[in-house]
């Protein structure tokens, strides 16, 4: 069984002030973790993934992750806040190495950038 | 990166009318297809799961008979909505992964906003 929770619905930040977009998991398999953003009618942009490689990871347009096993925590992190970041973002958790499982989703945490 | 392209963008149609959505990966071979839907300000809601050559696997509450689902090839999966009412009015989301899905992201289309009316 696998879970994912969005600590935050809404999160309003000034542009050129860090992000912090929280998401804990809690998974009974070894956890492959992604953080997506969702611009206005638009699918799914991988920013991205952890896959039990480095815990660290970077993404697309300055953003990284960390994945933390003892906090069962992803948290999302952008140093500086773009007025285009603003978005929805999501946590997703699924299995490594498997088909078997099937990705869950967290609710999203809808990102506003303030001029 | 991978593309997933998704067509038509949006549909408005009268009740009764049965409407199509096309999913295909334009650059890569998709093992596996998924259709989601997403209600305003909300996550996803996983539809089903298709693999080339094979049935679809629906998630409990989906009607497949309402929701019919084709993966005639590595790069196209349909999803048709037959005869839509406003209840299913809503945007409809594929995506489709190479490989392994717990070690490979999903490539997402860019959605399908279906209106009926």
């Amino acid at each position: 069984a696998q879970s994912v929770t969005q600590l935050d619905s809404h999160v309003s930040v000034s542009e050129g002030t860090p992000v912090l977009l929280r998401c804990n998991y809690s998974s009974s398999y070894s956890p492959s973790l992604f953080w997506y953003v969702q611009h206005p009618n638009k699918g799914l942009q991988l920013l991205l993934k952890y896959t039990s490689a480095a815990t660290l990871v970077k993404g697309i347009n300055g953003f990284e992750a960390e994945f933390k096993k003892s906090e069962t925590s992803f948290h999302l992190t952008k140093p500086s806040a773009h007025m285009s970041d603003a978005a929805e973002y999501f946590c997703v958790v699924t299995r490594l190495n498997t088909n078997a499982g099937k990705s869950t989703f967290g609710d999203g945490t809808t990102l506003t950038v303030k001029p | 990166g991978a593309v997933v392209s998704q067509h038509p963008s949006r549909v408005i149609c009268k009740s009764g009318t049965s409407v199509k959505i096309e999913c295909r990966s334009l650059d890569f071979q998709a093992t596996t297809m998924f259709w989601y839907r997403q209600f305003p300000k909300k996550s996803l809601m996983l539809m089903a799961t298709s693999n080339e050559g094979s049935k679809a696997t629906y998630e409990q509450g989906v009607e497949k008979d309402k929701f019919l689902i084709n993966h005639a090839s590595l790069t196209l999966s349909t999803l048709t909505v037959t005869s839509a009412h406003p209840e299913d009015s809503s945007f409809y989301i594929c995506s489709a992964i190479f490989g392994t899905e717990g070690n490979q992201p999903q490539h997402f289309g860019d959605g399908t906003r279906l209106s009926i009316l």
